[in-house]
């Protein structure tokens, strides 16, 4: 079983819709909780980044942790075409520890 | 604005050509830099941690005579990637976290690296 498991995509939806983004993982040990937006050809931008459960809000995006299910999410409201780009989950158990990046989804927005 | 710089963007070069690749932390110091390699529609995967100061630890199948680490600085990173072949043209990506060590990681902007 991998250590964080993400849909590769493609999704597609039309501009103006909320974009539902997923992980699930499988060490409990992990504590830190990010999201990341890569477009072709660039590293990955942080876009969200938490260390416990429930939700934390930054414009339109949502990030939400439930721990006791070992999943996280990533709403994004009212997409916009500039929101397609490829979507990594990443956890981290602590401190300086290596990161666990899942495979990322595909976005792409729809004018 | 960035705060993790790498050097060069994109490379060409010939098989057997060793090619070296900087990472620069621009308005902090890094004790811990992360080098990443990624191939098109895949996922980063780590290479090695580089520690200033002291030897890189390579992840389990990343050959450490092929792709030399150095952290000479708290600002500075290298990765060489020595007598280079075809099958070594990937993007490869370093990363590091910020002083405290506990804030999410700054990537780079990558470097694609092609071999003919």
């Amino acid at each position: 079983q991998k250590e964080v498991e993400q849909d590769p995509g493609p999704l597609s939806v039309p501009e103006g819709a909320i974009v539902s983004l997923n992980c699930t993982y499988s060490n409990s040990a992990f504590q830190y909780f990010m999201w990341y937006r890569q477009y072709s050809r660039k590293g990955p931008e942080l876009l969200m980044y938490t260390y416990s459960s429930g939700n934390k809000e930054d414009g339109r995006f949502t990030a939400q942790v439930d721990k006791s299910s070992k999943y996280i999410s990533l709403f994004i409201r009212d997409s916009q075409p500039s929101d397609s780009a490829t979507y990594l989950c990443a956890i981290r158990a602590g401190g300086y520890q290596k990161v666990t990046f899942g495979t990322g989804t595909k976005l792409q927005v729809i004018p | 604005g960035a705060v993790v710089s790498q050097h060069p963007s994109w490379v060409i070069c010939k098989s057997g050509t060793s090619v070296k690749i900087e990472c620069r932390s621009l308005d902090f110091q890094a004790t811990t830099m992360f080098w990443y390699r990624q191939f098109p529609k895949q996922s980063l995967m780590l290479m090695a941690t580089s520690n200033e100061g002291s030897k890189a630890t390579y992840e389990q199948g990343v050959e450490k005579d092929k792709f030399l680490i150095n952290h000479a600085s708290l600002t500075l990173s290298t990765l060489t990637v020595t007598s280079a072949h075809p099958e070594d043209s990937s993007f490869y990506i370093c990363s590091a976290p910020d002083r405290t060590g506990n804030q999410p990681q700054h990537f780079g902007d990558g470097t694609r690296l092609s071999i003919l």
